[in-house]
């Protein structure tokens, strides 16, 4: 068991362009969470999917931020039109419903 | 509001020295805890949660309810000990989501 896979690991992106991270959760979990680490801040939460269903997505900004987590494939969390405030670490976790999280290494998202 | 504070941004600490690394929440329920670490290159991974009133690596904390703290304390640091530390809560929210509320996090630095 791989773990959770994240990639990129490191994505730069100009002002106005679309990001896309992918979360691959480890094999058996059906659930996902997104989180955003900012510069010398903690973790935090942006949204909780289970397969084909946005569950809380509470912590999402209100525009440019989507997330999705198909059937088949990994869970994908898109940032359009990318400012220089979106830098920052992004995080996924995988688990099984009501257990551990078990984390993805980041992406580190740059913005230019 | 749901909130974790952690007040030390960096501690350091001589090698067989106790550790104690400070941890208050605010939460208006019943909360679980956990103390995550993040190993220098390596992702965040769990390392002990309040319900399960484990030692890990000779780690240890206690809810104090009525001091809303959860402090992680281990009584001979080791300098394999040097990481980042965070604690975090959740309580069951929309959907049954286990989200994670972190604090910024503790750099903890064992010397020789």
């Amino acid at each position: 068991n791989a773990g959770v896979m994240q990639n990129p690991r490191h994505l730069v992106r100009r002002r106005g362009q679309e990001a896309r991270l992918r979360c691959s959760p480890m094999k058996g979990h059906s659930h996902v969470y997104w989180y955003r680490q900012l510069p010398e801040e903690g973790l935090k939460f942006m949204v909780y999917l289970q397969k084909e269903n946005i569950i809380d997505e509470s912590g999402m900004p209100k525009e440019r931020f989507s997330a999705e987590f198909p059937k088949e494939g990994p869970s994908i969390l898109r940032i359009q039109q990318v400012v220089r405030g979106d830098s920052a670490a992004y995080f996924c976790a995988s688990s099984h419903f009501l257990r551990e999280q078990f984390f993805g290494p980041g992406t580190r998202l740059t913005v230019l | 509001a749901q909130r974790v504070t952690q007040p030390e941004k960096l501690l350091s600490v001589f090698k067989g020295a106790p550790v104690e690394l400070k941890c208050n929440y605010s939460y208006s329920g019943s909360p679980e805890l956990f103390w995550y670490v993040q190993y220098s290159r390596q992702r965040l991974q769990l390392l002990l949660r309040h319900i399960s009133r484990e030692s890990i690596k000779g780690f240890t904390a206690d809810l104090n309810k009525g001091e809303t703290s959860f402090h992680l304390k281990k009584p001979f640091a080791q300098e394999e000990d040097s990481a980042m530390y965070y604690c975090a809560l959740s309580g069951l929210s929309q959907g049954g989501s286990e989200k994670l509320v972190f604090g910024k996090g503790t750099k903890l630095t064992v010397n020789p």
